[in-house]
């Protein structure tokens, strides 16, 4: 079966440090991963995606996500957190390409403390 | 900042009452979707569209309806709201039309029901 999983329901941080969300995927295919991020009351925003090419992507607010084939995971990384940063982390993943499909994760909230 | 807009913001209505959420985008995208979300919690895809005249229902069986009329415009109905429908409801579109598909959704504001 299809699915994205991300196993933490939270994750705590202190400003400054650096962090990382996790996500791991089970998909036939090659797959379209993407971040999305959403802060309070606000809907999501898209963060950054992979579709092909180098396994490091940049995105906004200088997150970064390592594709990695092998171990089924798109981790969302940063090097330096902000208290800014606190929100709710969705990955998703898209099979193809001209079909529907998007499966968004369960969400993993950060707090980033100051 | 996506040009995908929803009203209301908020609603508070009583049981029985028909609603009609809004969603509108100028983005020129084929694709719209309909997601329920609870607070903090993970969305659950209600309908989506694959353009004009094209809807379907998603995964989390819902007793809204959608209809498709203008590219621009995705409305979702309640014709009998209960507080089970109590929820937000966040919009979203993607693909601009001629454009490879990569399916980035770009998600309206939110709509939070209430439902008394």
């Amino acid at each position: 079966a299809q699915s994205v999983a991300q196993p933490e329901d939270q994750v705590n941080v202190a400003e400054g440090n650096p962090l990382t969300v996790k996500c791991t995927y089970s998909v036939s295919g090659n797959p379209y991963l993407f971040w999305y991020v959403q802060y309070p009351n606000r809907g999501l925003q898209f963060l950054l995606k992979y579709i092909t090419g180098d396994n490091l992507v940049k995105g906004s607010y200088g997150f970064e996500a390592e594709f990695n084939k092998s171990q089924t995971s798109f981790h969302l990384k940063k090097p330096s957190a902000l208290v800014s940063d606190s929100a709710l982390y969705f990955c998703a993943v898209r099979v193809g390409t001209g079909g529907f499909k998007t499966i968004f994760g369960a969400g993993t909230r950060l707090f980033v403390k100051a | 900042e996506a040009d995908i807009y929803q009203t209301p913001r908020y609603l508070v209505i009583g049981t029985g009452k028909k609603i009609t959420l809004e969603c509108s985008q100028t983005m020129g995208h084929d694709k719209m979707y309909w997601y329920q979300q609870d607070p903090g919690m993970e969305l659950h895809l209600i309908h989506y569209s694959y353009g004009v005249n094209s809807t379907e229902k998603g995964d989390l069986s819902s007793e809204s309806t959608v209809s498709r009329i203008r590219t621009e415009h995705f409305p979702l109905t309640l014709e009998s709201a209960r507080p089970s429908h109590t929820s937000q409801y966040l919009c979203a579109s993607s693909d601009p039309r001629g454009g490879t598909s990569t399916d980035t959704q770009y998600f309206g504001p939110g709509t939070r029901l209430t439902v008394l």
